[in-house]
């Protein structure tokens, strides 16, 4: 089955700097990337997703890079805020099978 | 639209007993997925349906576990008899055509 490996488990910055989370998946017939955000006691949020068809994806201050010859996918925040700290999780889905595996997740930590 | 919705929020069990969680999914959604959430193994999945057959049942972890989608608005998890092990955050989560899930806000178990 998919292996999904999450790194850092942590990561602390300033805010105003950038921060890079970076997983690897082990399924090379794996197609969907989704990265959620979930905050102390709440439930996980999608945030950006990616398919394998596409190597990059931005919405505002977030992106997401996909490399599939070396199976690791990438989220990446700019000019960081206190709000988004939080834990983030990596995921990878095989489409045909519909099941999501996540990463181990990331606790991110901004400081102000 | 309200999201997807979880019943109870919290449940404390003694040990033995017969614990019953309660998922309605968005509207229209065709998949619906229930998630495990631990700190010791991270968010894992149990079971999904697709318009309410089960399709991969392959995370539930024991025989205690059992799953069932009566209809397209209502699905429950229940363990019998509950154990210790058992305590965790069990998240529901639906989607159209299986990609972007969206999760609820999770019940809250505790066995005692």
């Amino acid at each position: 089955g998919e292996n999904v490996e999450q790194h850092p488990s942590t990561l602390s910055v300033q805010e105003g700097d950038s921060a890079v989370i970076k997983c690897t998946y082990s399924d090379s017939a794996s197609n969907y990337f989704p990265w959620y955000k979930q905050e102390l006691g709440k439930r996980p949020q999608l945030i950006i997703d990616i398919r394998s068809n596409v190597g990059e994806k931005k919405d505002q201050r977030i992106a997401v890079t996909l490399n599939k010859t070396a199976k690791h996918f990438s989220l990446h925040i700019t000019e960081t805020q206190p709000e988004d700290s939080a834990v983030y999780f990596c995921a990878a889905m095989n489409t045909g099978r519909r099941a999501l595996t996540f990463g181990s997740g990331t606790r991110l930590q901004v400081q102000p | 639209d309200a999201g997807v919705i979880q019943s109870p929020r919290h449940e404390v069990t003694e040990m033995g007993q017969e614990v019953t969680l309660r998922c309605k999914p968005i509207s229209g959604h065709d998949y619906l997925f229930w998630y495990r959430q631990t700190m010791m193994r991270g968010l894992e999945l149990l079971i999904y349906f697709n318009n309410n057959v089960p399709i991969d049942d392959s995370g539930m972890p024991e025989d205690r576990f059992s799953a069932k989608m009566p209809n397209a608005s209502f699905s429950t998890l229940k363990i019998q008899p509950s154990e210790p092990r058992d305590s965790a955050v069990y998240f529901c989560a639906s989607s159209t055509l299986g990609e972007t899930q969206y999760f609820g806000p999770g019940t809250r178990l505790l066995v005692l």
